[in-house]
């Protein structure tokens, strides 16, 4: 059974302080890892995709990485508008023709001024 | 472009009621999605459409039905709402992209089951 997990569950950071969160995967074949980012009362908004071991993306202060078994979204100098919840979900290839996503259940960042 | 868009935005219901909650995009896309989001269980999948006319169950399809009559359209019906069907519902869609597909999301519909 696939399964995503995040950590922390919380982030607090005081601006300006960079840190990182995480995302373990275990599927049988990896099609597709995305990262997403949820407003309070919003949907969520698409920020990557990764499909293979040692790609890389970079959006402002985002980058993210990724490996056979986990991603890491890393947050450089953020700064409080960066506070979201962020999602990582992961396709497999057994998804076949629905492209279905499994999602972690995110990690609460708090950016402090 | 409106991109996803989602009807009605909040509704209270109750017990044994029945609704309908629309989703409707502009960006052409085949794949349409419909998703559940509960505090700590992050978004389960009720219901998905690889295009119009079609329609498959996802993770947590009891007690839902769904249509896809238009490919713009994607409805997500309750026929006897029940408390544990109190949740954000979100909308996604997704273009065909040789296997790089990415889904957008609509801004969700918030139900409350009393």
């Amino acid at each position: 059974e696939d399964q995503v997990t995040q950590s922390p569950e919380a982030l607090r950071l005081q601006e300006g302080e960079s840190s990182s969160l995480n995302c373990s995967y275990t599927v049988s074949g990896l099609r597709g890892l995305f990262w997403y980012r949820q407003d309070p009362g919003k949907g969520p908004e698409f920020l990557f995709t990764l499909y293979s071991a040692g790609e890389e993306k970079e959006k402002e202060r985002l980058k993210a990485t990724l490996t056979k078994k986990e991603s890491f979204l890393h947050i450089t100098a953020p700064k409080p508008e960066d506070s979201a919840t962020y999602l990582c979900a992961v396709q497999e290839i057994s998804s076949g023709s629905a492209r279905q996503l499994t999602f972690g259940s995110g990690t609460q960042l708090t950016v402090l001024p | 472009n409106a991109g996803v868009t989602q009807t009605p935005k909040f509704r209270v219901l109750k017990t044994g009621q029945s609704m309908t909650l629309l989703c409707a995009q502009d960006m052409n896309h085949e794949y349409m999605y419909w998703y559940r989001q509960d505090p700590g269980m992050g978004l389960r999948l009720i219901h998905y459409s690889v295009g119009e006319g079609t329609t498959a169950k996802g993770e947590v399809p009891d007690g839902y039905n769904v249509s896809r009559l238009k490919k713009q359209n994607f409805l997500l019906g309750l026929e006897s709402a029940a408390p544990s069907q109190t949740s954000v519902y979100f909308c996604a869609s997704a273009p065909i992209a040789g296997g790089r597909e990415t889904q957008y999301f609509g801004p969700g519909t918030r139900l409350l089951v009393l």
